[in-house]
């Protein structure tokens, strides 16, 4: 199995708290990604990052920010929590042995209340 | 832009019967395409993935699928499904040139009656 792990695994708040997911992985491995699942849409992208300091925006961004200040940590901010983002969030690294497919972490459960 | 669709959320077999997961997809350069399973509270599980070789390929479980290039297809099949099949399958697809990044359908359950 691929080394990542998310902290929390699961975590409940409160509507305008800040939350904080982390992603940590143990591969070396350059890309990193964060997305969402909700039934029906699949998984989202929210951001990605191609290295240290270098992060861009997916296709549902609004209302998240990432930092990447080492390669192996990938930290999700939800500045002001609100009911929308109740969500699994999964973190994922690029492949490995020069594939290109992504491997993911077990995923976090939120729930914003 | 890319775009992944699964025709049916939702698919019901018997055991031993044929599943069959359908994915079309759109993209404007030839895109790297793959099928993850996810298993009830689980993260998602590659099961097999096209990257421009053959057309044909060979998953885990005795999945496969067949790149379509003139249907934009991506089917999955397997001969003779199992209990153990049951979960739900996402399709999806990226471009390296585009960071890797995968765009998603909105994923197949399937349940598998005995």
């Amino acid at each position: 199995d691929a080394g990542i792990t998310q902290s929390p695994r699961h975590k409940v708040t409160e509507t305008g708290t800040p939350v904080t997911l982390r992603c940590h992985q143990t591969e070396n491995h350059r890309y990193m990604y964060w997305y969402r699942q909700d039934p029906g849409h699949g998984l989202r992208l929210i951001h990605y990052s191609y290295g240290v300091k270098d992060t861009d925006k997916g296709e549902v961004s609004d209302g998240y920010s990432v930092s990447r200040s080492k390669t192996e940590d990938f930290l999700l901010t939800l500045e002001s929590a609100t009911s929308s983002q109740t969500s699994v969030y999964f973190c994922a690294i690029n492949g490995l042995a020069g594939g290109d497919e992504q491997f993911f972490g077990p995923g976090t459960r939120l729930t914003v209340l | 832009a890319q775009s992944v669709t699964q025709l049916g959320s939702h698919v019901s077999v018997s055991e031993g019967a044929l599943v069959l997961l359908r994915c079309n997809y759109s993209s404007s350069v030839p895109p790297y395409l793959f099928w993850y399973v996810q298993y009830p509270n689980q993260g998602l599980q590659l099961l097999l993935k096209y990257t421009s070789a053959a057309t044909l390929v060979k998953g885990i479980n005795g999945f496969e699928a067949e790149f379509k290039k003139s249907e934009t297809s991506f089917h999955l099949t397997k001969p003779s499904a199992h209990m153990s099949d049951a979960a739900e399958y996402f399709c999806a697809v990226s471009r390296k040139a585009a960071g890797n990044k995968l765009t998603f359908g909105g994923g197949t359950r399937v349940l598998v009656k005995p």
